[in-house]
């Protein structure tokens, strides 16, 4: 069961748009990571947010995380082709354990032309 | 500093044959992962390692087992591969905080395997 979705699934836009990524769930969790991944590599975290409501901001791209701690956005201003690749939201379960079980959104593969 | 380091980067297997997917950390990290990547699922979780000497299921174990072998090193075996088991496969490491919550995954850059 996919716990979360992540809208839209493609974006192709040319240099200097901006454009928001959606991350849905039903679901509550503690904190919501996201990653990029490019080509053959594997994902590299950009950004953790914890708290109901907290907005981080990352150079041109601004995160946020849902009141209800259910849904986070990843808004990039004048996007340039260097933003290019897959974008994966990951959300964290309230877990005291020593290891986390991140379940990873569907991901949002984008493309910036010029 | 190699950071995580996955071998190999390309198999291709018929059906029914075994590999081993190997994968070693030189962060000195506690929980190590393994996890496939299909087309629009996003990356599932198949086994985990919270600490070396432990291993536990994740999302989707069946067909696979795995093994730490110690702290730096945690292996990934297909006793006999099926086509369903075509993906790229990823190892990661967390930071190992005690409270997981908000660790910090770093991944290798992945194995494609193609069975046919």
């Amino acid at each position: 069961t996919q716990l979360l979705e992540q809208s839209p699934q493609f974006l192709s836009i040319q240099e200097g748009e901006n454009l928001t990524v959606y991350c849905n769930s039903s679901s509550v969790f503690s904190s919501l990571q996201w990653y990029r991944q490019e080509p053959g590599e594997g994902p590299v975290l950009l950004v953790t947010v914890v708290t109901g409501g907290e907005v981080k901001k990352l150079k041109r791209l601004t995160f946020q995380f849902g009141d209800a701690r259910k849904d986070s956005s990843l808004h990039i201003t004048a996007a340039q082709p260097g933003d290019t690749g897959l974008y994966l939201c990951a959300g964290a379960r309230a877990y005291t354990g020593t290891a986390s079980k991140l379940t990873f959104g569907t991901g949002t593969r984008l493309q910036v032309t010029l | 500093n190699a950071g995580v380091t996955q071998t190999p980067k390309f198999q291709v297997l018929k059906t029914g044959q075994s590999m081993t997917l190997q994968c070693a950390q030189d962060m000195n990290h506690n929980s190590m992962y393994w996890y496939r990547q299909d087309p629009g699922m996003g990356l599932r979780l198949i086994y985990y390692s919270a600490s070396e000497g432990t291993t536990d299921k994740g999302e989707v174990p069946n067909g696979y087992n795995v093994s730490r072998l110690n702290k730096r090193e945690f292996s990934l075996r297909l006793e006999s591969a099926a086509p369903s088991q075509t993906s790229v496969y990823f190892c990661a490491t967390g930071g190992g905080l005690r409270l997981a919550t908000n660790e910090k995954l770093f991944f290798g850059s992945g194995t494609q395997l193609s069975v046919l």
